[in-house]
């Protein structure tokens, strides 16, 4: 069961928009549309920003969106602002267990 | 609002047993979630541990599986993580976190409780 692989690092201008990926495997990404991604400022727990592949819970921006082909997810942030500086994790559901990425730091430049 | 806190001792001896509390407060542990533990060691990323249901089923991750024990307590609605056998390689924040019964994820996050592994 080895951890999703993610860029570790992507970084863009205010405004801007970037997209992290997210690659796994026929066993989980592939498998299932099952995957979420969790936003972690320095410090705290993880949040919760996209479910099912491209599902955002409420209060969350519609600026995050998600998608999937195949093996690989895919997170955008459009319109990049500041507080979006943080580390990103995709995570996926791998029948009766889950993988996590490898982690993307964001940065704003 | 359901609510998850984390409870334990921060340090534990090596070769030791790691133990740890989740205490889930604005919703019963006998709902129709599973409830997670998730570790991140100091600047790296998160690792699923395992899961319970109210039932006492559980899965956990097969690296970990063979020192590790789940189990919950629906009168005190809480469940709780044993690790044995620890290493430094155990040292992390522990969080634990509910998973949502529909698309599987973790929507529910404690704040997490950091547990060092040290003479």
């Amino acid at each position: 069961q080895s951890a999703l692989t993610q860029p570790a690092s992507v970084s863009g201008s205010p405004g801007q928009s970037i997209t992290i990926s997210c690659i796994g495997t026929n066993s989980d990404v592939g498998s299932y549309n099952l995957v979420s991604w969790y936003q972690q400022h320095s410090g705290k727990a993880p949040k919760l920003m996209i479910y099912e592949g491209t599902k955002r819970p409420s209060g969350v921006s519609n600026r995050f969106s998600g998608s999937k082909s195949g093996n690989t997810a895919s997170l955008t942030i459009s319109g990049l602002q500041a507080e979006d500086e943080a580390e990103y994790y995709c995570c996926s559901y791998a029948g009766s267990s889950y993988v996590f990425g490898t982690g993307t730091k964001v940065t704003v430049l | 609002q359901v609510q998850l806190q984390e409870s334990g001792p921060g340090l534990v001896k090596p070769s030791g047993t790691l133990s740890l509390t989740c205490a889930v407060s604005g919703g019963s542990i006998s709902s129709s979630n599973w409830w997670s533990w998730v570790r991140q060691p100091p600047g790296k990323g998160l690792e699923w541990i395992g899961e319970i249901y109210h039932s006492g089923t559980t899965n956990y991750n097969p690296s970990l599986k063979s020192r590790l024990t789940i189990s919950v307590d629906k009168s005190k609605n809480q469940f709780s993580l044993k690790l044995s056998s620890v290493t430094a390689a155990d040292t992390a924040v522990y969080y634990c976190a509910r998973v949502d019964n529909s698309g599987l994820d973790f929507n529910y996050w404690g704040q997490g409780t950091l547990v060092t592994v040290s003479s």
